[in-house]
């Protein structure tokens, strides 16, 4: 496979579940991103990760928790969630974070519907 | 603070026509980088162009074409003889420049391309 692969595409869980998103990517990036996306709003950063050591956590709620185990890899733990934690949840890739100019590649998201 | 505005919620255009979608952006850093990013409906965020802020020369791409002009903190793109497969959310992104990761995303512009 090439690019930057999620999985699952779509999942429906209730508020008591623990599921975990995947995200994989081919292009031998070593800085990774989860990107939340929800109904009329801008795409909120939520974590990067940088050669697998986590670099931003922007005042995310602990019911996520992401995991790096590589630099290929990138979870995202959910756990307890809230139906306003419904959203397209996307993982980006770019080579490592520098000044800024290096452009990050999606995948094609799981669209995660909480009940 | 960084800011990106796409004004233009929706825009809906006949096939053949040509469109152009606005985005202004808001930063204090002398260098930046800005970015133009297609989500079509499957959801994946495909990458377009990356400008940077010392260079304004315009990009011709195919039919699309962008317009960047630091005067008046603009970086339109323009599609040229519009297609209905043109017909997606598109999202203008702005970095700072040592920001890391955090890509500062525009509200998007969905058009719509009828046949």
């Amino acid at each position: 496979e090439t690019g930057v692969t999620q999985t699952p595409r779509h999942l429906v869980m209730g508020m008591t579940n623990k599921k975990s998103l995947k995200c994989e990517q081919h292009l031998g990036h070593n800085a990774m991103y989860w990107y939340k996306q929800s109904a009329k709003k801008p795409l909120e950063l939520m974590f990067v990760y940088s050669l697998e050591e986590r670099v931003e956590n922007n005042s995310v709620p602990s019911r996520f928790s992401p995991e790096c185990p590589n630099s290929s890899h990138l979870f995202l733990h959910l756990h307890t969630l809230q139906p306003e934690d419904s959203a397209l949840y996307l993982c980006a890739s770019s080579p490592q974070s520098r000044d800024g100019e290096e452009t990050q590649y999606f995948g094609p998201g799981t669209r995660l519907l909480v009940l | 603070a960084q800011k990106v505005t796409q004004a233009q919620t929706e825009i809906s255009v006949v096939e053949k026509e040509d469109v152009t979608l606005d985005c202004v952006y808001e930063t204090r850093d002398t260098t930046y980088y800005l970015f133009w990013y297609k989500q079509p409906p499957s959801g994946e965020l495909v990458f377009l162009i990356r400008r940077n802020s010392f260079d304004e020369q315009n990009e011709i791409s195919g039919r699309y074409s962008w317009n960047f002009q630091k005067s008046t903190s603009s970086f339109n793109f323009t599609i040229t003889a519009s297609q209905v497969v043109d017909s997606a959310v598109y999202f203008c992104a702005l970095r700072g420049y040592n920001q890391g990761g955090k890509l500062i995303f525009g509200q998007g512009t969905e058009l719509s391309v009828k046949p």
